[in-house]
């Protein structure tokens, strides 16, 4: 069975830290997404990759194509950036049309004041 | 902007009842997706649809069926309610393009008694 794989899987930080979580899937992938999902259940789409960076305010995504991997950074991070942070895929045998996402266990990140 | 809309937000039934759940995409997108979150779990593919028609199909019971209109919107019907069915039901919609980013909607926290 195809798998996304994150760590870690919880995660305490103090405000200001430079925080990383990682990403990684066990075969070949058309796109992945970074998620937020906060208390309370609603997702947010915060990034989708197929090669390369992208960045957002305090949000970094960056992929690996060849190495299967994929991290999200927050710079400066901020207690409001407490969340579950979530990583899913759509692999790339799908071969086009309406796919759905396989997604990670998600990452639960506290940042404290 | 317009986002993704789910109706009911919450919904509480016994076992045995029926249940639908429905999902307005983003305007333009003509595609919808259906996951299934349980209880501390990520959530999970059920099935799909792109101009009305059924697309891909995950993990979906055969107790539930759904469908998409001509509006687009879509319906997710539950029958026969087991107390596993207890879950957040999210619904994300995208433009077809070779990346297809799918956004999320609040979901439905369907609870089963």
């Amino acid at each position: 069975k195809n798998e996304v794989e994150q760590s870690p899987q919880n995660l305490t930080a103090q405000e200001g830290e430079f925080i990383t979580i990682n990403c990684s899937y066990s075969v070949g992938i058309s796109a992945l997404h970074w998620l937020q999902q906060h208390p309370g259940g609603g997702i947010v789409s915060l990034f989708m990759l197929s090669s390369g960076k992208k960045k957002h305010g305090r949000l970094i995504a960056t992929i690996n194509i060849q190495e299967k991997h994929s991290s999200l950074h927050i710079t400066a991070s901020h207690p409001r950036d407490s969340a579950v942070y979530i990583c899913a895929v759509r692999w790339e045998y799908s071969g086009g049309g309406a796919d759905g996402l396989t997604f990670g266990k998600g990452t639960h990140l506290i940042i404290q004041p | 902007a317009a986002g993704v809309i789910q109706s009911p937000r919450h919904l509480i039934k016994e076992k045995r009842e029926t249940a639908t759940l429905k999902c307005y995409p983003i305007p333009r997108h003509d595609t919808v997706y259906w996951y299934q979150q349980g209880p501390g779990q990520d959530p999970q593919f059920l099935i799909s649809f792109y101009e009305k028609m059924q697309s891909d199909k995950g993990s979906i019971p055969d107790r539930f069926s759904a469908q998409q209109f001509s509006d687009y919107h879509s319906e997710l019907n539950m029958s026969s309610l087991e107390l596993g069915d207890s879950a957040l039901y999210f619904c994300a919609s995208s433009f077809p393009s070779s990346y297809n980013e799918q956004f999320f909607g609040p979901g439905t926290r369907l609870t089963v008694l």
